[in-house]
């Protein structure tokens, strides 16, 4: 079964980072690119950014470049968004996602159940 | 960057009825548009990509069309499972920008 599990959201203050995690399975992971979208609440979807299959194109939404890195490890088949400098307009539930090919530039087939970043004073 | 617009943003319809939801780009994308299902409390799933193409498994009351800057969804014979919110995507270029989105309720 394909299958995303995010990990590592919490409760941080402004100013502060924090990293998410996602385990994939059920693909070879190494031969799609992945994404990191998200949805504050009550309101509709936004990409963040996404990786190719090769991991050697990354791509960041204008409102997380300079303070959002993205990355992926094959050993692990786990994908990463590095997120630094949080502002209280980054809480959102954050979805990772697998795209139909290794081009980030696809349509997103698969998604995890996504993990809640709340950014608060 | 290229904006998604969708209307209507909200729409209530009975079982039965044809539903068309409409998404424009406000520059050319090709056929490079996606068009995904969020159901209440739910994770969002692909229901169409390459503006025209089923993904396997969606039912065939779904369809797209357009290519250029206007897009269509449109649901043939509406069901109660398909309330939801509606979205389109375009993935030409990065940045992938979401519409706004479109509620769809059984009247």
């Amino acid at each position: 079964e394909v299958q995303l599990v995010e990990s590592g959201g919490s409760l941080v203050q402004p100013g502060q980072s924090l990293r998410l995690s996602c385990a994939a399975s059920g693909f070879t992971f190494n031969t799609y690119a992945m994404s990191w979208g998200r949805q504050a609440p009550g309101k509709g979807l936004e990409w963040v950014s996404g990786i190719s299959g090769s991991g050697a194109n990354t791509y960041y939404a204008d409102s997380v470049t300079g303070r959002f890195t993205i990355s992926r490890d094959e050993s692990k088949n786990t994908l990463f968004l590095q997120m630094n400098s949080l502002r209280v307009e980054d809480t959102a539930v954050y979805y990772c996602a697998k795209s139909l090919s290794s081009y980030v530039t696809d349509g997103f087939d698969i998604w995890g159940q996504g993990t809640m970043v709340t950014v608060s004073p | 960057d290229i904006q998604m617009t969708q209307s209507p943003s909200s729409l209530s319809a009975s079982v039965g009825d044809r539903v068309t939801i409409t998404c424009r780009a406000s520059q050319g994308i090709n056929n490079y548009l996606a068009w995904y299902q969020q159901k209440p409390g739910k994770v969002p799933q692909l229901l169409i990509h390459a503006a025209s193409t089923l993904l396997s498994g969606v039912p065939s009351r779904f369809s797209g069309s357009g290519s250029g800057t206007d897009f269509t969804l449109t649901i043939s014979s509406l069901q109660p499972e398909d309330v939801a919110t509606y979205y389109c995507q375009k993935y030409n270029s990065a940045p992938l920008t979401f519409g706004q989105g479109t509620r769809l309720e059984i009247k």
